[in-house]
């Protein structure tokens, strides 16, 4: 079983909704990511918090607006998407700091299609 | 600089062969090398990890070599299974906090019964 728990798992919206993917972990990590993969393709980075500030925005656009209320909650809200954004949103956490480990500990996903 | 590159795209071996999969970095900032699997429908998921100044690891059946002076390390699986049916994608890291990991393209591994 994840640790780090998405939801929903599924996600059906138009390109006028609004809606939010939510993660939650509770493995006391104080970084917690967002990554979309494409189909057949590696995760991308989409956005990095670190001790609940946001430390990396991969120039994604603004219809993307992630939000950490605490340290174990990461959202993503999205408005006005298109199409092209239909993939699989994966979360993830690790330490925020100490010695690399190169682990960062994914979510399941939740697999977001646009009409 | 940043790119990791990875080989074979996919690869099909029989029950009970080996697997290798290469992976190749330009960036020296890369301090840690990590090899994540991914089944259809799940999140990745660490296998192995290696830092540049050891030259290989051992986990089971899951071996990395590392080539620090070529800049290259690969995965090799040992006795593959059908169970080990899955997307392999090697990393870099530079380290520093948190993880700001650089995926290889992947490798869908495919072994046969």
């Amino acid at each position: 079983d994840t640790e780090v728990t998405q939801t929903p798992k599924h996600l059906v919206m138009g390109m006028t909704n609004k809606k939010s993917l939510k993660c939650e972990q509770h493995m006391g990590h104080r970084a917690m990511y967002w990554y979309k993969q494409k189909a057949k393709k590696p995760p991308e980075l989409m956005f990095v918090y670190s001790y609940e500030k946001l430390s990396i925005n991969e120039s994604v656009p603004s219809r993307f607006s992630p939000e950490c209320p605490n340290s174990s909650l990461l959202n993503l809200h999205l408005h006005a998407l298109q199409p092209e954004d239909s993939a699989l949103y994966l979360c993830a956490s690790s330490q925020a700091s100490g010695p690399n480990t190169g682990e960062l500990f994914f979510g399941e996903g939740s697999r977001l299609t646009v009409l | 600089q940043q790119q990791v590159k990875q080989s074979p795209q996919s690869l099909i071996v029989q029950k009970g062969g080996i697997s290798i999969i290469n992976c190749a970095y330009e960036n020296t900032a890369f301090d840690y090398f990590p090899w994540y699997q991914q089944f259809p429908g799940k999140g990745p998921a660490l296998l192995i990890a290696i830092r540049p100044d050891v030259s290989e690891k051992k986990e089971g059946r899951f071996t990395i070599s590392f080539n620090k002076s070529a800049k290259q390390f690969s995965l090799h699986i040992m006795d593959s299974q059908p169970g080990d049916s899955a997307t392999y994608f090697c990393a870099a890291t530079p380290g520093g906090g948190f993880q700001k990991l650089v995926f290889g393209t992947g490798t869908r591994l495919l072994v046969s019964p």
